[in-house]
């Protein structure tokens, strides 16, 4: 079976700083691009960051270029999404998610992490 | 970046009826590269639709993609009570990936 689990959200204040896990199994992470998708509470869906594991290319959205940066450690089959400088806005859902490694649409979700950034 | 509209926000049906729900583009979506995806209540999303038109694995045949250009649907021919849920685009083709604001379809 297919498993994405997230892990390491929680309540922070303006400014600092959290790291969100996703931990991969059931299928052969090399093959794969990952992506970190956010949903603002009561809002739609925003693709954040991606990593091919094959190539190492990586990407992000101009709201969080510069304050996060996306990781991964192929022996524990886990992506990392480290977040600085943390505002109000970023609270959200936070989900991984998986690509074929060719084409970004995504074919497997977990189940998401809560961020709340406030004072 | 590409922006993705959904119309309608909201619609409101009843099991057995059809409905098809639009996504227009504020450019080009490059070879049809679009996605749809359902997602209840405090779930993750699930993918439907990629490729404008190919339905992801398990997913049922009422469920049907189509589209070119800056214009694409997503139908559901009769309506299951599991499908009433919010629809999101996403176009793949330029990055940044984006995604469609929704329609929630309510009965």
């Amino acid at each position: 079976e297919v498993r994405l689990v997230e892990s390491g959200g929680g309540l922070v204040k303006p400014g600092e700083s959290l790291r969100l896990s996703c931990a991969a199994s059931g299928f052969s992470f090399i093959s794969h691009r990952y992506n970190w998708v956010r949903q603002a509470p009561g809002k739609g869906l925003e693709w954040l960051s991606s990593i091919h594991i094959a190539s190492r290319n990586i990407d992000y959205a101009d709201s969080v270029k510069g304050r996060f940066t996306i990781s991964t450690d192929n022996a524990k089959n886990s992506i990392y999404l480290q977040m600085n400088s943390l505002r109000a806005e970023d609270t959200a859902v936070y989900y991984c998610a998986r690509d074929n490694g060719i084409w970004s649409f995504f074919d497997s979700w977990g189940q998401g992490t809560l961020v709340t950034v406030s004072s | 970046e590409i922006v993705l509209t959904q119309s309608p926000g909201t619609l409101s049906l009843s099991p057995g009826e059809g409905v098809t729900l639009s996504c227009r583009a504020s450019q080009t979506v490059r070879t049809g590269y679009l996605a749809w995806y359902q997602q209840k209540r405090g779930q993750a999303p699930r993918l439907l639709i990629h490729g404008s038109l190919s339905r992801a694995t398990d997913v049922p045949d009422r469920f049907s993609g189509s589209g070119s250009g800056t214009d694409f649907t997503l139908t559901i021919s009769r309506l299951e009570p599991e499908d009433f849920a919010i629809y999101y685009c996403q176009q793949y083709g330029t990055s940044p990936w984006t995604f469609g604001q929704g329609t929630k379809v309510e009965i």
